[in-house]
């Protein structure tokens, strides 16, 4: 299994762009995430899924978004990047049935100008 | 989700047992205790989790007080490697709500 895969490693944006940051699981998990770290601050979360078809907010929703058409895939959408959203981008997966434990993916480092 | 609370920054020598607490005070009773740490620049590993009784791993030990209001993660022989940041989450199993929430943890460096 190759676990949670995320593609770019690295992008840089210019101000008003927009990009999809890639997320593909293969352990057929239901649950996925997305999350953003900021120098010196915890991992907050972005938008998760509970399942294809399904989506919802997390913390700092706002200039992203997301859609899950499959249970692997679950790509993150910026509309029109801002510098505000320089940061690294985590994907994580995790099962149901009562285990919490998340597998992290190795990130996405974003630079905008 | 319960707020926890943890020491910015702890040192630990190459060999020695690495000693991490937390603190969640506020903790209900069906919120487990989780464990996971970030090495630089990677996505955060899970480490360990637990309910009320100790646990032990592989990877570590976690340690959970009686009144479950703190909890100390242990690494038995810290090595270089182990340097990295380390989270302390309280969380109730709840499907279908997946706000997991990190804060800032607890930045841990083994020095050789």
């Amino acid at each position: 299994n190759a676990g949670v895969t995320q593609t770019p490693k690295f992008q840089v944006l210019k101000t008003g762009q927009s990009m999809t940051l890639q997320c593909a699981q293969d352990m057929n998990h239901e649950y996925m995430s997305w999350y953003r770290q900021d120098p010196g601050m915890g991992l907050r979360l972005i938008h998760y899924s509970v399942g294809a078809g399904i989506t919802d907010q997390g913390e700092v929703p706002n200039g992203y978004n997301v859609s899950r058409s499959t249970t692997e895939d679950f790509p993150l959408r910026l509309l029109s990047a801002a510098p505000s959203q320089t940061s690294v981008y985590f994907c994580a997966s995790r099962q149901t049935s009562g285990r919490e434990t998340q597998y992290f993916g190795p990130g996405t480092r974003l630079l905008v100008l | 989700d319960a707020k926890t609370t943890q020491p910015p920054s702890m040192d630990c020598a190459e060999g020695r047992a690495a000693n991490l607490p937390c603190n969640h005070s506020t903790i209900s009773g069906n919120e487990y205790v989780y464990w996971y740490r970030q090495i630089h620049s990677q996505g955060p590993q899970y480490i360990i989790h637990g309910l009320k009784n100790n646990e032990t791993n592989e990877m570590a030990s976690l340690i959970i007080t009686e009144d479950r209001k703190s909890s100390t993660l242990i690494l038995p022989h810290a090595t270089l490697r182990d340097t990295a940041v380390y989270y302390c989450i309280v969380r109730a199993p709840n499907f279908g709500n997946e706000k997991l929430t990190f804060g800032t943890g607890t930045r841990l460096t083994i020095i050789p």
